[in-house]
């Protein structure tokens, strides 16, 4: 069946680092790919998305590319800040159904 | 708009007590989900509804939980007996379905935190 598979963490940083976050996954159709990040105390929210292959999702400087041959869609941010500390979710949606599969998630602590 | 409200945000209940959470879903969204969280896990659908009707209740539990989304907006997931196992975080999320034209993006309520004694 479909599945993501994400770097374990924690993952610690000192501010203004070049942050990436691996992920793989196996998918049998044309799959949706997103990232979801949980901030301390608040729910899961979308972070980015792309719906095609070579596709770049970007938000608040995180980006990641839909790499079709590598299955992969890792995250990227070219200067991490202390607010970025979260878990970071990384999930599919195959197309034709609204099921959404997570990852474990990565927790990302920045140091000041 | 509001968001997803979930209640009770935390619950602390003995084995063999039953328990319930509410989800209110955002206004228009005609799928709903619910989720189980273990500490350091990503999120694991227990339940989907599209409109009234589940259509992957696969990995729910069906002996103790069960779960009913009434007039296709309110959900409701209960658990009877729980177990100590069962602690957890419980997410509702909802969204416009792909299949309904949306973008599948999923909103997230804050979760309700189950403790069992």
């Amino acid at each position: 069946g479909d599945s993501v598979t994400q770097m374990e963490g924690p993952v610690t940083l000192s501010e203004e680092a070049f942050l990436t976050i691996n992920c793989t996954y196996t998918a049998t159709g044309y799959p949706s790919l997103f990232w979801y990040v949980q901030y301390p105390g608040e729910g899961l929210q979308l972070l980015l998305k792309a719906t095609k292959a070579d596709d770049k999702g970007s938000n608040k400087g995180f980006e990641a590319t839909y790499r079709k041959e590598t299955t992969s869609f890792h995250l990227e941010k070219g200067s991490v800040q202390v607010s970025d500390s979260a878990v970071y979710f990384c999930a599919l949606s195959d197309r034709g159904d609204d099921k959404i599969i997570f990852g474990k998630g990565t927790r990302l602590h920045i140091l000041p | 708009e509001a968001g997803v409200v979930q209640s009770p945000r935390y619950k602390i209940i003995e084995k063999k007590q039953p328990v319930a959470f509410w989800c209110n879903p955002i206004s228009g969204h005609n799928t709903l989900y619910w989720y189980l969280q273990n500490l350091g896990q990503g999120p694991e659908l227990l339940i989907r509804y599209e409109n009234e009707e589940a259509v992957d209740d696969s990995q729910l539990p069906k002996d103790r939980f069960s779960a009913e989304r009434l007039k296709g907006v309110d959900s409701t997931l209960k658990i009877q007996p729980a177990e100590l196992g069962d602690s957890a975080v419980y997410l509702c999320a909802s969204s416009l379905g792909l299949l309904a034209g949306g973008t599948g993006e999923l909103f997230f309520g804050e979760g309700s935190r189950l403790t069992v004694l």
